[in-house]
């Protein structure tokens, strides 16, 4: 399974963008890049997936460079109600066992009136 | 509502005591699966189902934890002789497709705490 690696926190202001980057160097041909978002006291909650290049839905974009080494979630004009913890995650969509989700501590993100 | 819920949300037991939590994945889902949370942590993967077979029990800390889903449906969690360690959110998850990496829906999650 490859490894990722994302700031532990980030503080924002409401109405900016806040991008998160995740570090994944080990990450495999066939592995998807995947992101959850969790509230306090709720479960996780998928936001995005992608492969390569950009993705985009309503509520956010993922954007993957050429090598697929990183990737960058981005939340556009914040508000206080995307205060989170957000997760980013690799893996093969195709295995249907042994290949167990991996959350890591995930970024902390504080968005400030 | 159609989300996958689960129950209760809270218990509290007594170490050496036995417990239950019980999942009700979203209707149709093939796949299920069951995460242990500590506080300040990222959710930790205990079990997968693939229906009613059990394809990954890989992430249970011990033998005094066991899950079932007899019936491909609804599934339990089990506990046994809870120590304070098990003190955690127990996250259960379920996902239409097989595999961990489909789009997977949470329960809000039953918060154990053993005193």
């Amino acid at each position: 399974l490859a490894k990722t690696t994302q700031p532990i926190s980030m503080d924002s202001y409401e109405g900016q963008e806040v991008n998160i980057t995740c570090s994944h160097n080990n990450i495999a041909t066939n592995d998807y890049i995947t992101w959850y978002q969790q509230f306090p006291s709720q479960g996780p909650r998928f936001i995005i997936q992608g492969y390569k290049t950009k993705v985009t839905n309503e509520v956010a974009s993922l954007f993957i460079p050429a090598d697929r080494k990183s990737s960058t979630l981005s939340l556009p004009r914040v508000s206080l109600s995307d205060t989170a913890v957000y997760y980013c995650l690799v893996g093969d969509m195709g295995k249907a066992a042994g290949n167990k989700l991996t959350f890591g501590g995930g970024t902390r993100v504080l968005v400030k009136p | 509502g159609a989300g996958v819920s689960q129950s209760p949300r809270y218990k509290v037991a007594k170490r050496g005591q036995d417990v239950a939590l019980r999942c009700d994945p979203i209707s149709g889902h093939v796949s299920l699966f069951w995460y242990q949370q500590a506080l300040g942590q990222g959710p930790e993967f205990l079990t997968y189902f693939q229906n009613e077979a059990q394809l990954d029990k890989s992430g249970l800390p011990s033998d005094r934890f066991f899950a079932e889903r007899p019936e491909g449906s609804v599934s339990t969690l089990k506990i046994q002789r809870t120590q304070q360690e098990d003190s955690a959110v127990y996250l259960c998850a379920s996902s239409l497709r097989e595999g961990s990496y489909n789009e997977q829906f949470f329960g809000p999650g039953t918060r154990l705490t053993v005193l």
